[in-house]
């Protein structure tokens, strides 16, 4: 069965700080990995997109990770401002020749003051 | 328009009644497609147009959800006879070309069905 399981499910963290957010993934055949940010009351927004033979990505504080073999994916934030509150989506796509996006269920992080 | 866009923002029903849940995509994208976000979860997929066609209709959880998008741009999704655990934000996404190109989001609309 195709999954996406991401963890942890919540994380506090101090403005400053830096944290990392994991993916798991069993999808098969794996076209693409992307990593998103939705604030409370918005729709997502594409941080990173990643493809088979890519293993890192960054997007200003946002560094993504993939280990196509272990199928796993990490979203590393830097220096993290209060402004990250938000939950960090990890989506997997398959390449069945047809549409196939699996939603892993997000983290949802809190940066306190 | 600058980003997708969708009405209502927030759509209370009673259960049994009719629903109308409209996606204004970016212009000129080609692929748009409807998700279901319960509170606290990732958003599912629904069903996916390219253009006017309706490619995949996987997600659609019962034969009382309806979605069309009959010029290739605005899109509609219809939920008939609504029930109670049909209550979660839809959302409605675009992207320019094929499938796998990034989607934009809009802001979704809330559903709530007492």
């Amino acid at each position: 069965k195709n999954q996406v399981e991401q963890s942890p499910q919540s994380l506090i963290i101090l403005e400053g700080k830096n944290c990392t957010l994991q993916c798991n993934y069993t999808v098969s055949p794996f076209s693409n990995l992307r990593w998103y940010k939705q604030d409370t009351g918005r729709g997502p927004v594409s941080l990173t997109i990643m493809t088979f033979s890519e293993n890192t990505k960054s997007n200003g504080r946002y560094t993504a990770t993939l280990d196509a073999d272990t199928k796993q994916s990490s979203l590393h934030i830097t220096a993290s401002q209060l402004s990250d509150s938000a939950s960090y989506i990890c989506v997997v796509s398959a390449d069945t020749g047809g549409f196939k996006t699996i939603f892993g269920a997000g983290t949802r992080l809190f940066v306190k003051a | 328009g600058a980003g997708v866009s969708q009405s209502p923002r927030y759509k209370v029903a009673k259960r049994g009644q009719d629903v109308a849940l409209r996606c204004d995509p970016i212009s000129g994208h080609v692929s748009l497609f409807w998700y279901q976000q319960a509170l606290g979860q990732g958003p599912e997929f629904l069903t996916y147009f390219q253009n006017e066609a309706q490619l995949d209709k996987s997600g659609l959880p019962s034969d009382r959800f309806f979605a069309e998008r009959p010029e290739g741009s605005v899109s509609t999704l219809k939920i008939q006879r609504t029930q109670q655990e049909d209550s979660a934000v839809y959302l409605c996404a675009s992207s320019l070309t094929a499938v796998y190109n990034e989607q934009f989001f809009g802001p979704g609309t809330r559903l709530t069905v007492l």
